[in-house]
């Protein structure tokens, strides 16, 4: 799976927009780029993931370069509660990941909404 | 949605006893479920994959009779650390793919204290 690289940590004003960027320059055609969030001393969270479009959910958007290998993640008014660690992850999709279809985490972007 | 449900939250035992913490899947079936660890200011390590009726897939320095690994059911896995050292207090984190889902749902962890 491709690597990605990460800010180790960000500041953000609570009610603005939170971006999280992302480097995965070394993604395959076939990888999708995940999102997941880590709340202090809490299970991850999934968040969103997309392939090339970009996507929108309830929580945030997720926007993919065109040649794919960047993203960021926005969160488009964030509040306190947002306060975690942000892990981007790169890896084919689960359903044909086979043997592999262990999820590995890298060290993520510790996001502080401030008030 | 998919709920993994982890027990104990937290546990405090004493230094060479067994703790084992439990992962279920409360609303799908899972053949296959992860087993993290977390030491404090760190990312999530995968120690092994626990696969439904088979023996685990333990991550290359991983102490596979230290940490044992049953998963005899689709909604349950249990992981054992035997003989518990101080050294081996951490956050201990499950995870399992649910097909319905978007893959990967986590449990909310459970922290170990050894004295």
């Amino acid at each position: 799976d491709a690597k990605t690289t990460q800010p180790t940590s960000m500041d953000c004003a609570e009610g603005r927009a939170a971006n999280l960027p992302c480097n995965h320059s070394t993604i395959s055609g076939n990888e999708y780029v995940y999102w997941y969030r880590q709340i202090h001393s809490q299970g991850p969270q999934y968040i969103i993931h997309g392939l090339k479009n970009n996507e929108t959910n309830e929580m945030a958007s997720l926007i993919i370069t065109e040649d794919r290998k960047s993203s960021t993640l926005i969160l488009p008014h964030a509040t306190l509660r947002d306060t975690a660690v942000y892990y981007c992850i790169v890896r084919v999709d689960w359903k044909w990941g086979g043997a592999t279809n262990k999820l590995i985490f890298g060290t993520g972007t510790l996001l502080a909404v401030q008030p | 949605g998919a709920v993994v449900s982890q027990h104990p939250s937290w546990v405090i035992c004493k230094s060479g006893t067994s703790v084992k913490i439990e992962c279920r899947s409360l609303d799908f079936q899972a053949t296959t479920m992860f087993w993290y660890r977390q030491f404090p200011k760190q990312s999530l390590m995968l120690m092994a994959t626990s696969n439904e009726g088979s023996k685990a897939t333990y991550e290359q320095g991983v102490e596979k009779d230290k940490f044992l690994i049953n998963h005899a059911s689709l909604t349950l896995s249990t992981l054992t650390v035997t003989s518990a050292h101080p050294e081996d207090s951490s956050f201990y984190i499950c995870s399992a793919i649910d097909s319905g889902n978007y893959g990967y749902t986590f449990g909310s962890g459970t922290r170990l204290t050894v004295v």
